[in-house]
C-alpha cells in the first residue's frame, strides 16, 4: 500500500538556523498539507499546497515559513531561522481529490530547535 | 472558525472494559469526521473515518458514530486491551467549498488501559 514518508525523523538544529523538512507524498495525490505539533498540544494546519502553488495558510505559516514541490514528488516545509518556539513534530499529509475521503499522513519530523 | 473539544482529557480504566471517547466541533459543515490514535512521540494513526452521511463505523473492537446536527462523535472501545493506551484524536474536514480541505484536530483523549 502507497506511504507517505517524510525525512528525517528527527532533526536537531540551533536557533537561528534554516531547516528544511522533507516528504514523498504518495503519487497520485493533488493536495498536500505540512501540520505541526507542539509537544503536548493540538496537531495544527500551517499550509496547504495545490497545483504548485499555496492555496490556504494559517497565521502560524509566516515569512520565515516556505513550502514548495520541487520536483513533481518531494514536497518540502522550509524555515529559514529557526526559534526555539518552531519545536515540534511536523507532519506532511496529502489528499488524492476534493470528494476523496482521507488524508494520509507520513510519519512526521521530530524537530529541536536548541 | 472551527473548534474541536475532546473530553475527557484523560482517561484511566481497568483493562476489560468499555469506554467511550467524545469528541465535539462547532460548525456542523463537515465532510467527514476521522479518529486518530498516537502512541507517545510518535506519528498518527487514522482509526476510522465517518463521512457526513454515515452515523456510524466499526472496525474490530472499535465503533465510532457521528451525530452531525449536534456536532458530536463518539468513539466507542469495546473490551479494552493494555496495547489501547495512547492518546486519540478526533479530526474534521469542512465540506467541499471550503478552503483547502485541512483538518481541524481536538487536543486528544489520553488513555491508560490498567492490567
Amino acid at each position: 500500500e502507497p506511504e507517505v514518508t517524510q525525512t528525517p525523523s528527527h532533526q536537531v538544529t540551533q536557533m537561528g538556523q534554516e531547516v528544511i523538512l522533507r516528504c514523498v507524498p504518495i503519487s497520485n495525490h493533488l493536495y498536500f498539507y505540512w501540520y505541526r505539533q507542539i509537544l503536548g498540544q493540538k496537531v495544527e494546519f500551517l499550509v496547504s499546497f495545490y497545483n504548485n502553488e499555496i492555496s490556504e495558510k494559517s497565521e502560524i505559516f509566516d515569512d520565515q515559513f516556505s513550502v514548495e514541490r520541487p520536483d513533481g514528488s518531494n514536497f518540502t516545509l522550509k524555515i529559514r531561522s529557526t526559534k526555539l518556539e518552531d519545536s515540534a513534530m511536523y507532519f506532511c499529509a496529502g489528499l488524492a481529490g476534493v470528494f476523496s475521503y482521507e488524508q494520509y499522513f507520513g510519519p512526521g519530523t521530530r524537530l529541536t530547535v536548541t | 472558525k472551527q473548534e474541536v473539544t475532546q473530553i475527557p482529557a484523560a482517561l484511566s480504566v481497568p483493562e476489560g472494559e468499555n469506554l467511550v471517547l467524545n469528541c465535539s466541533f462547532t460548525d456542523s459543515a463537515i465532510y467527514n469526521l476521522q479518529w486518530f490514535r498516537q502512541d507517545p512521540g510518535k506519528g498518527l494513526t487514522s482509526l476510522l473515518l465517518i463521512q457526513s452521511s454515515q452515523r456510524e463505523q466499526t472496525s474490530g473492537r472499535l465503533n465510532a458514530s457521528l451525530d452531525k446536527s449536534s456536532g458530536r462523535s463518539t468513539l466507542y472501545i469495546a473490551a479494552s486491551q493494555p496495547g489501547d493506551s495512547a492518546t486519540y484524536l478526533c479530526a474534521v474536514r469542512p465540506h467541499s467549498g471550503a478552503g483547502s480541505y485541512q483538518l481541524t484536530f481536538g487536543k486528544g483523549t489520553k488513555l491508560s488501559v490498567i492490567p
